[in-house]
This record gives C-alpha cells, structure tokens and sequence, in this order.
C-alpha cells in the first residue's frame, strides 16, 4: 500500500461507547496531523505530531486523545463523543525541515463519524 | 477570526472556459501559500503552491496569482475539464509551518 491509509472509512457509534480511528502513512514522512471537517467550516487542525512528539494539541476536548506509537502510526482514541463531534476526521502526513515539501501535506480518505 | 477566507461556495464554469478561484487571507505572517483539490469520499490533495516572495507560480492548466499587497490570491484553471469538478481549498502556511485552511469552494464543471 502506498500513501495515507485510514480505518475505518465509516464509523457510528453511541455517545458511551469507546472507539478507536487508525491511520499508517507509508511516505516515510516524520509528521502526522489529525484534522476534523465539519459541513460549512474550514478545516481544523486538532492534534501534530512531529517525529512522535506531539507538538500541537488545539484545544482539543480531551474526549479525543491521539497516541503516535512510532512515525509510521497514528491513533485518534474516543470515548463520551457528543453529537456534534459528528464530522470527516482526516489523518495527514508531511515531511517537516524540507524546503520543497512545505506546507504539502498528504491526506488520507478519512473516517466518517457519527455520534447517535 | 478567519485568518483565511474563501467566499464563494461554489461556482460553476462552462467546460473549456477559464475557473477563477479566489482567496483572501488576513495574516501578514503566512509565507507560503498551498491550494488542495478534493473528491467526494476523498482526502485533500495538494494541488499548487507559491511562495510569498512571488506573485506567480504556473503548472500547467493551473496558475496561482499572489497579491501580497491587497492580501489576496487566485487559482486559474485553463482551460477547465469535467474532472476539474471538486472542492477546492486554499490554505496558508505560518514561518512555524502551521497551516491554515479556508472553508472550500465547490467547482462545478458544465458540459
């Protein structure tokens, strides 16, 4: 496989339950970005992390805990969503410190979310 | 506060004709700026790029104009093509390499 793969491409699931949305990026790439996109608003950035340190965490609700084992993996943990979670939850990847890859970042299909 | 603004939804073209795609940003601090392209059931691919010490970057049917001074860029798409149909973003990125993205443009190509 080649790219930005994410799993599940859908998912429903109640307000109490815990579940888990994986992504693996076979780039070589030393960053990865969780992004929500919900209808009519930009895309935003929720969680960096860049060479399995998380550098950014965008007041997040901590009902999403990401979990970066190693560069190539990347974990979006929730548990207690609330239907306005509901939305596209894009996985990115992207090679930081190379001048002609900046601001390129590749994207998964991302994980439809609904929250019943 | 939206650092960067797209303010057409959508826009629909005649096929062959030329799509303009326009973009405004508020943050003098954004030194490059990116335009992605996405599908239905698709992530965002990257598309184009210019860097803020240009005002032009051409590849092929697609061109991104940079107005620095009116904080303002466009994507020319020529001639445009069915497969040319999708939503397109533009997004900024900050000398910290954070990226910024507007809210998307839906192109519509009419045969």
């Amino acid at each position: 496989e080649t790219g930005v793969t994410q799993t599940p491409r859908h998912l429903v699931m109640g307000m109490t339950n815990k579940k888990s949305l994986k992504c693996e990026q076979h780039l070589g790439h030393n960053a990865m970005y969780w992004y929500k996109q919900s209808a009519k608003k930009p895309l935003e950035l929720m969680f960096v992390y860049s060479l399995e340190e998380r550098v950014e965490n965008n007041s997040v609700p901590s009902r999403f805990s990401p979990e970066c084992p190693n560069s190539s993996h990347l974990f979006l943990h929730l548990h207690t969503l609330q239907p306005e979670d509901s939305a596209l939850y894009l996985c990115a990847s992207s090679q930081e410190g190379s001048a002609g890859m900046k601001g390129k970042l590749f994207f998964g299909s991302g994980t439809q979310l609904s929250v019943l | 506060d939206q650092q960067v603004k797209q303010n057409s939804p959508s826009l629909s073209v005649q096929e062959g004709r030329i799509s303009i795609l326009n973009c405004d940003y508020t943050n003098s601090m954004f030194d490059y700026f990116l335009w992605y392209k996405k599908y239905p059931a698709e992530g965002p691919t990257f598309l184009i790029s210019i860097s803020s010490i240009k005002d032009k970057n051409e590849d092929g049917r697609f061109t991104v104009f940079l107005n620095k001074s009116a904080k303002h860029l466009s994507l020319h798409i020529v001639p445009s093509q069915p497969g040319d149909s999708a939503v397109y973003f533009c997004a900024a990125s900050r000398v910290d390499d954070k990226i910024i993205f507007g809210k998307g443009t839906r192109l519509h190509i009419l045969p």
